[in-house]
């Protein structure tokens, strides 16, 4: 899940296996989630993005899922590769007195390893 | 290709001495907004503008400045940079709001000595 600490929550999976991001968001009223990638020297890359009014979205190779019940945002990578490695983070978008804000998270390092 | 550019890439400079930092976008993008990234805390906002003319601060606007005269355009200015402003900065663009996706520059490395 997601750290406010100096030192990022790391994953490590083996390369081929199902990897699986966390993310804890803070406001219910909260109408737009969006998963970004970030690699080293680099500037964050969007990966999916997903409404309030879905519970599931499908990319290439990759799955959010929104659960409004308990406040939680998941990022699944199938078939992780080395090119996956890098910083994830969630962000969520608050829309208060009609102006839209986008709150992101401090991030999860994901290392593949063969 | 669709891109935000953020100039320079990295930039050393000492206290006190005005810096800008240029972004652009060409994607005719109505919103655009400057963040910086320290360890541990996340990206945060620090100026927004949801059109030409308009600009609005974010959650840490203290020290610096931006402009928006032209829609592609918005440099983020530093009059006086200290050390606490030491960070990575990030352009980022949107068409209209942050209710949509933000494409973001590839950074400027800002040190101050």
């Amino acid at each position: 899940g997601e750290s406010v600490g100096l030192h990022l929550p790391t994953l490590s999976v083996q390369e081929g296996d199902n990897s699986i991001i966390n993310c804890a968001y803070s406001n219910s009223a909260s109408d737009y989630f969006i998963w970004y990638k970030q690699e080293s020297g680099k500037g964050p890359q969007f990966i999916i993005d997903i409404r309030s009014n879905m519970d599931k979205r499908q990319g290439q190779r990759v799955t959010v899922l929104l659960n409004k019940t308990v406040k939680h945002l998941s990022l699944q990578i199938a078939a992780t590769q080395p090119g996956d490695s890098a910083v994830y983070f969630c962000a969520e978008n608050i829309n208060a007195y009609n102006t839209d804000k986008l709150i992101f998270g401090t991030g999860t390092r994901l290392q593949v390893f063969p | 290709e669709a891109q935000v550019t953020q100039n320079p890439r990295y930039l050393i400079t000492v206290t006190g001495k005005k810096l800008t930092v240029t972004c652009s976008q060409n994607m005719n993008h109505e919103y655009m907004s400057w963040y910086r990234q320290d360890p541990g805390l996340g990206l945060r906002q620090i100026y927004y503008s949801m059109n030409v003319e308009v600009t609005d601060k974010g959650d840490v606007p203290e020290g610096y400045k931006v402009s928006r005269k032209e829609k592609r355009n918005f440099p983020l200015i530093l009059e006086s940079p200290s050390p606490n402003q030491t960070s990575l900065y990030f352009c980022a663009s949107s068409r209209s709001t942050t209710n949509e996706k933000l494409f973001f520059g590839s950074g400027t490395q800002l040190s101050v000595l």
